[in-house]
C-alpha cells in the first residue's frame, strides 16, 4: 500500500515570508512524486512533478520541491510567498498504478 | 482546450437512493479516475479507466461503480446511498495512467445524502 504523510495542515504567514511544506511517503516501490495546488473556488492543478534525474525540481510560480530518497521525503518550497500563494496543497505519490493523495496543506498568506 | 466537465455540480439525495456522476474528460484523454474527497479522509481513489475498461480500484464497497464510454466520457454510480457518503467526487482525466503523468481535475460534484 502507499500512503502520504502531510505534516501542519494550516500554516499561515505574511508575504515575503519563505514556505515549506514537509512530505514523507511510504512505498516499497519506485514512485513518481507530485505537488498539486487547489486556489479558492478553483480546480486541483499540477504544481510540480518529479520522475527521475536531478532531484530539484521547480514549478510554476518559483515553487521547488526537493526529492530525498533517503528520507522518502518531497519537500515543497518557496523562498518568498504572495498572498495569491493562499491555496490548499497536496502531495501526491504515484506508484501502484494510481495517485495517493495526503491530506492537504492549507496555507494562508497575510497581505 | 476544454477542461474535464462534471455535471451536476451539486447533488442532495436521501438514504437508499441511488446517484449517477458524468465526467467529461478533456479530448483525447483516454484515462479517467474518480476520487471521493472528505474532510476526515481526504482523497481517496475510487476507480481508473481506460479505453472502457476498469483498471483500477480502490478500497470501496461495491455500492460504487462506474464505467467508461467509447467516446471516454465516464460515469459514476453509487447505490443504496449512505448518509457517510456525503462528498466531494472529483474526476481527473489523463493522457496516460495517471501516475506516470499530469492528471486534470474537474470542479466536482458535490453530493449531499440526507
Amino acid at each position: 500500500a502507499q500512503s502520504v504523510s502531510q505534516h501542519n495542515h494550516h500554516v499561515i504567514l505574511s508575504e515575503a515570508a519563505s514556505l515549506e511544506l514537509g512530505c514523507n511517503y511510504s512505498y516499497g516501490g519506485t514512485v513518481n512524486l507530485f505537488w498539486y495546488v487547489q486556489y479558492p473556488g478553483q480546480h486541483l492543478q499540477l504544481l510540480l512533478k518529479y520522475f527521475s534525474g536531478d532531484p530539484l525540481v521547480k514549478g510554476i510560480k518559483g515553487f521547488e520541491a526537493e526529492f530525498i530518497k533517503s528520507k522518502f521525503s518531497f519537500n515543497l518550497r518557496k523562498p518568498s510567498v504572495q498572498w495569491s500563494d493562499t491555496a490548499e496543497y497536496f502531495c501526491v505519490i504515484g506508484g501502484n498504478n494510481r495517485l495517493a493523495f495526503g491530506k492537504g496543506n492549507q496555507v494562508v498568506v497575510i497581505p | 482546450k476544454a477542461g474535464v466537465t462534471q455535471t451536476p455540480r451539486y447533488l442532495i439525495k436521501t438514504r437508499g437512493q441511488q446517484v449517477t456522476l458524468s465526467c467529461s474528460p478533456i479530448s483525447g484523454h483516454r484515462s479517467v479516475s474518480w476520487y471521493q474527497q472528505t474532510p476526515g479522509q481526504g482523497l481517496q481513489f475510487l476507480f481508473e479507466y481506460f479505453s472502457e475498461t476498469q483498471r483500477n480500484k480502490g478500497n470501496f464497497p461495491g455500492r460504487f461503480s462506474g464505467r467508461q464510454f467509447s467516446n471516454s466520457r465516464s460515469e459514476m454510480n453509487v447505490s443504496t446511498l449512505e448518509l457517510g457518503d456525503s462528498a466531494l467526487y472529483l474526476c481527473a482525466s489523463s493522457l496516460a495512467q495517471p501516475k506516470n503523468t499530469e492528471a486534470f481535475f474537474g470542479q466536482g460534484t458535490r453530493l449531499t445524502v440526507v
